[in-house]
């Protein structure tokens, strides 16, 4: 069975420090997705990653995907207050989602 | 361009009823994927539909249906509610389906169980 798990599931971050966050999921699959929720509110997508060796930036966060070791990151650069959410990664193959990585910045 | 819609937003029901939730995609989109979304279990894959077909199904019992119509307009039906059942509902609408192609998000209905 697929798993996929998402670690940190609850950061506290400072604002203007930096942070990584990471899944690993168990089988093979070249697609991801991160997605951020706001409480109270649907999912947003943020980046897909289509391949192995893939990076995306988009403002202070980037995401990459490394397929042969199963594993993709979520880099927080210079956090700010706006960042807080829960983030989410899916394994595109059978959309599974990892339990999300609850992100609390504080000044 | 109107994102992905679904109706109600707030449900409540009482154990034994069933529901009938509602999912307009995104105009032009063909796909549309349900899940379930609690705190204890996370999100969780219900099944997806393509062209009026169920091309895919997660691991929940047979109390959850879904259907989609010619308009790419899809339900998903609840028999029997649990208080279990209690959740956010959440639609996502792609261009195609196989789940290879990025995936949008409705509001979600959020149903209670009483």
């Amino acid at each position: 069975e697929l798993k996929v798990e998402q670690n940190p599931l609850f950061l506290s971050m400072q604002e203007g420090k930096n942070y990584t966050i990471y899944c690993n999921y168990s089988t093979t699959s070249d697609r991801l997705y991160w997605y951020r929720q706001d409480p109270g509110k649907s999912l947003e997508s943020l980046f897909v990653l289509l391949s192995n060796g893939a990076v995306k930036q988009e403002g202070r966060l980037m995401a990459s995907l490394d397929t042969k070791a199963r594993l993709s990151t979520l880099h927080i650069t210079a956090a700010v207050h706006d960042l807080s959410a829960t983030y989410f990664c899916a394994v595109v193959r059978d959309m599974r989602f990892g339990a999300g990585t609850r992100l609390t910045v504080k000044p | 361009k109107a994102g992905v819609t679904q109706t109600p937003r707030y449900l409540i029901k009482t154990r034994g009823q069933q529901v009938t939730l509602s999912c307009s995609p995104i105009s032009g989109h063909r796909s549309v994927s349900w899940y379930q979304q609690t705190p204890g279990q996370g999100l969780q894959f219900l099944f997806e539909y393509f062209s009026e077909t169920q091309r895919n199904k997660g691991n929940f019992p047979g109390r959850f249906s879904g259907r989609q119509f010619s308009n790419s307009r899809s339900e998903m039906n609840v028999s029997t509610l649990e208080l279990g059942d209690s959740a956010l509902y959440l639609c996502a609408s792609s261009l195609v389906a196989g789940l290879n192609t990025e995936a949008f998000f409705g509001q979600g209905t959020r149903l209670t169980v009483v």
